[in-house]
């Protein structure tokens, strides 16, 4: 596996349901990031990790909880969403060094349907 | 805030034209600028990152331009293929972000037929 890997591709769930999205990045970097894709908006952060900090979008409804228990690995783990949910999930990654040659490396995404 | 804004939204044009996709923001005070690509089903791809420094950036047939006082950049995709087909992105990194913080227009879907 190169770069950076998302699974499932594809979840629908319904809104009393308990999922996880997983992401892990190959790349020996030291920052992931969960994006929101959604027909109605431009990509929006949703949360950020690096070793040493993390932030926080404060418009993300308590109902996404992210975790990232190591550089490579970063869940989502998803509890009664609902509808206006559905949309593609993008985790990314980057080496955090010098802020403005930063450039983040996406993986394919998870597309959620939420029922 | 940042707002980015992409136009066309959507272009069709047949192979070999020569392109401009625009993107603009309202806040000039940006680290970077990034062009990406995105295929259908998948994820972004990194086309060219232009440094607020810089006036514009060359990979192959692409070449971006910054304006950062106007809030300005042009895509400009040369001898246009139907391998072109995706939608491209804008993003700009604010000054003043925190970490990883960037701000996406919606995209310019394009077309090329053969």
């Amino acid at each position: 596996e190169t770069g950076v890997t998302q699974t499932p591709r594809h979840l629908v769930m319904g809104m009393t349901n308990k999922k996880s999205l997983k992401c892990e990045q190959h790349l020996g970097h030291n920052a992931m990031y969960w994006y929101k894709q959604s027909a109605k908006k431009p990509l929006e952060l949703m949360f950020v990790y690096s070793l040493e900090e993390r932030v926080e979008n404060n418009s993300v409804p308590s109902r996404f909880s992210p975790e990232c228990p190591n550089s490579s690995h970063l869940f989502l783990h998803l509890h009664t969403l609902q509808p206006e949910d559905s949309a593609l999930y993008l985790c990314a990654s980057s080496q955090v060094a010098i802020r403005y040659q930063e450039t983040q490396y996406f993986g394919p995404g998870t597309r959620l349907l939420v029922l | 805030k940042q707002e980015v804004t992409q136009i066309p939204a959507a272009l069709s044009v047949p192979e070999g034209e020569n392109l401009v996709l625009n993107c603009s923001f309202t806040d000039s005070a940006i680290y970077n600028l990034q062009w990406f690509r995105q295929d259908p089903g998948k994820g972004l791809t990194s086309l060219l990152l232009i440094q607020s420094s810089q006036r514009e950036q060359t990979s192959g047939r692409l070449n971006a331009s910054l304006d950062k006082s106007s809030g300005r950049s042009t895509l400009y995709i040369a001898a246009s293929q139907p391998g072109d087909s995706a939608t491209y992105l804008c993003a700009v990194r604010p000054e003043r972000s925190t970490l990883g913080r960037l701000y996406f227009g919606r995209g310019t879907q394009l077309t090329v037929w053969p």
